[in-house]
């Protein structure tokens, strides 16, 4: 089955500066890339997803970018503020018959003021 | 709309006890999921449901079931509960957003086993 890994899995940044995290997957047949947030005692909130079909997709601070060949995707926030503090998940999908997300291990960014 | 909404908020049970949890989802979704989350291993794909049928089921033992109403609602149950139960199990609602399929998480049941 899918597998998906990430990385760092704790990332320090100083407030202002960009923070980047990186995941792989093994099935070629995912398609459909989301990522979500997690703060501390909530729930994971969507905060953006990619499909294969585009190579990057971009939300204000947000970014990710998708890399087919190589089967890595990755997340880019740049200028970063405290409140970007939280767990980030990256998940894959074949979207075949139901959408079973795959879930990487969590990133958690702390951003210090 | 309102969100993805999980009753109990918390539980506490005994080895050995069963538990049912309950999502309701978004209007007019018809897809739910359930999702294991654990410190130890993330998150994990549990099943899904549509239209009252399983669509896909994880690697969790027959111990955890689930079922979906024609109202879309779901419930999951876990049988002879061991300690390694205790996680925050999530649901998540399907629905079509801008021509993607997007998962909307609910804020979860936190199940701790004694």
């Amino acid at each position: 089955g899918e597998n998906v890994e990430q990385h760092p899995s704790t990332l320090s940044v100083q407030e202002g500066d960009s923070a980047v995290i990186k995941c792989t997957y093994s099935d070629s047949a995912s398609n459909y890339f989301p990522w979500y947030k997690q703060e501390l005692g909530k729930r994971p909130q969507l905060i953006i997803d990619i499909r294969s079909n585009v190579g990057e997709k971009k939300d204000q601070r947000i970014a990710v970018t998708l890399n087919k060949t190589a089967k890595h995707f990755s997340l880019h926030i740049t200028e970063t503020q405290p409140e970007d503090s939280a767990v980030y998940f990256c998940a894959a999908s074949t979207g075949a018959a139901g959408n079973k997300l795959t879930f990487g291990g969590g990133t958690r960014v702390l951003v210090k003021p | 709309k309102a969100g993805v909404t999980q009753t109990p908020r918390y539980l506490i049970k005994t080895r050995g006890q069963q538990v049912t949890l309950s999502c309701s989802p978004i209007s007019g979704h018809r897809s739910v999921s359930w999702y294991q989350q654990t410190p130890g291993q993330g998150l994990q794909f549990l099943f899904e449901y549509f239209s009252e049928t399983q669509r896909n089921k994880g690697n969790f033992p027959g111990r955890f079931s689930g079922r979906q109403f024609s109202n879309s609602r779901s419930e999951m149950n876990v049988s002879t509960l061991e300690l390694g139960d205790s996680a925050l199990y999530l649901c998540a609602s399907m629905g079509t957003s801008h021509g993607t399929d997007t998962q909307y998480f609910g804020p979860g049941t936190r199940l701790t086993v004694l």
